[in-house]
């Protein structure tokens, strides 16, 4: 399968700083990009959804401009946590969907996570 | 909502077989059923796919239901590194995409 690496693996950081992970496919162009967000002990929470070249669609309860999306390339989508508090420490992952090759089904892939502490 | 139920927990002995359940009632004929399972702190796993036949690969067994409704994942022989929790989700096939929802999966336990 496609590999989909993460960077960085994890952070800690200050309460009000900003934030960016980074979601590479290394060997998929990925046409659509998901990000998530995993509380200890609680299943993988889609928190938005976006395609290349377009804006991202976020899920109700996200705030846009505090994850900002960016998805330039088929192979980059970038997650910005904007003014981080500590009640958005949390683990994220990134996961890439697109057409397996020629096969007729929707592949989706996703990265290792990036833990996030907010001190 | 996520469009499977699956129970919360399950344990298995470590060399059986561990049969995960996933009802998928509402499932659309260009839907797939897919496994995935998560190691703690680590991203999803794909496992496996299916959508109407039986399959197999080297981590597991999928078996639909004739109608769909239903399917189950099949570990022959589990192990202690197949502790994890197992989500079976359904993603529509190329013409479109739907966005991914999780639902709280099935924690296995495999017990020495």
């Amino acid at each position: 399968g496609a590999v989909v690496s993460q960077h960085p693996s994890w952070v800690i950081c200050k309460s009000g700083t900003s934030v960016k992970i980074e979601c590479r496919s290394l060997d998929f162009q990925a046409t659509t990009m998901f990000w998530y967000r995993q509380f200890p002990k609680q299943s993988l929470m889609l928190m938005a959804t976006s395609n290349e070249g377009s804006k991202a669609t976020y899920e109700q309860g996200v705030e846009k401009d505090k994850f900002l999306i960016n998805h330039a390339s088929l192979t980059l989508s970038t997650l910005t946590v904007t003014s981080a508090h500590p009640e958005d420490s949390s683990f994220y992952i990134c996961s890439e969907m697109g057409l397996a090759g020629l096969s007729s089904y929707n592949e989706q892939f996703f990265g290792p996570g990036t833990r996030l502490t907010v001190l | 909502d996520a469009k499977t139920t699956q129970p919360p927990s399950m344990d298995c002995a470590e060399g059986r077989a561990a049969n995960l359940p996933c009802n998928h009632s509402t499932i659309s004929g260009n839907e797939y059923v897919y496994w995935y399972r998560q190691i703690h702190s680590q991203g999803p796993q794909y496992i496996i796919h299916g959508l109407k036949n039986n399959e197999t690969n080297e981590m597991a067994s999928l078996i639909i239901t004739e109608d769909r409704k239903s399917s189950t994942l099949i570990l022959p022989h589990a192990t202690l590194r197949d502790t994890a929790v197992y989500y079976c989700i359904v993603i529509k096939a190329k013409t479109s995409y739907d966005k991914v929802i999780f639902g709280p999966g099935t924690s296995l336990s495999v017990i020495p």
